[in-house]
């Protein structure tokens, strides 16, 4: 199974919402990561977990709160966010952070805060 | 802050054509340089992974090379089908960035039947 899943697939929250998106995966990969991408923008990192602990945090606004509880699944929490956060929210795991593992990606979730 | 570019931002071909396309990147500091293919509505997918310089690697009729001296790598499709179109994006890993993927922006391939 090289496949990574993300539920949901569309979320739309108001400013004031609490919401989480998921990410799953069962290769045994031991590194996920957290990308923004905004229309005609390549993805941008906002956080990478190795080992189930967050190594990279892209100084992301603490409105975004990512969380691993172990080492297949990956939660990002949403609280208060802007209108400038749509975007479309994809997550990737790897073998692990080095240069050689390629990154395999979720489909994403599309997001629209109203 | 690290620049990686790629042109052209979108290239449309007839079926059969041959194309290829640039990815320049910081040629201090490399460590590593992935190729990915992004369909509409579906998730990225790696084609390369390139750590080498002189690196050329193959994935049936699509294949890239890689120099670090200069900064830059190429991705070439070799009798572009349909089923190329795509977005194909180039991400670049530095040295002591802890494996974080900086993308450029892609270019987007349509190739008309």
């Amino acid at each position: 199974d090289t496949e990574v899943t993300q539920t949901p697939k569309h979320l739309v929250m108001g400013m004031t919402n609490k919401k989480s998106l998921k990410c799953e995966q069962h290769m045994g990969h031991r590194a996920m990561y957290w990308y923004k991408q905004k229309a005609k923008k390549p993805p941008e990192l906002m956080f990478v977990y190795s080992y189930e602990k967050l190594s990279i945090n892209e100084s992301v606004p603490s409105r975004f709160s990512p969380e691993c509880p172990n080492s297949s699944l990956l939660n990002l929490h949403l609280h208060a966010l802007q209108p400038e956060d749509s975007a479309l929210y994809l997550c990737a795991s790897s073998q692990a952070t080095g240069r050689s593992y390629e990154q395999y990606f979720g489909p994403g979730t599309r997001l629209t805060v109203t | 802050i690290l620049n990686v570019e790629q042109s052209p931002q979108s290239l449309h071909v007839q079926e059969g054509d041959s194309t290829n396309f640039t990815c320049s990147f910081p040629s201090s500091n490399f460590y590593a340089l992935h190729w990915y293919r992004w369909e509409t509505a579906k998730s990225p997918e790696a084609l390369f992974v390139m750590t080498l310089n002189g690196d050329e690697k193959k994935k049936g009729r699509i294949s890239a090379t890689l120099n670090t001296k200069e900064g830059y790598s190429y991705l070439y499709i070799k009798g572009s089908q349909p089923e190329d179109s795509a977005t194909y994006l180039c991400a670049f890993i530095g040295d002591n960035q802890g494996g974080k993927l900086i993308f450029g922006q892609g270019t987007e391939l349509s190739v008309k039947p």
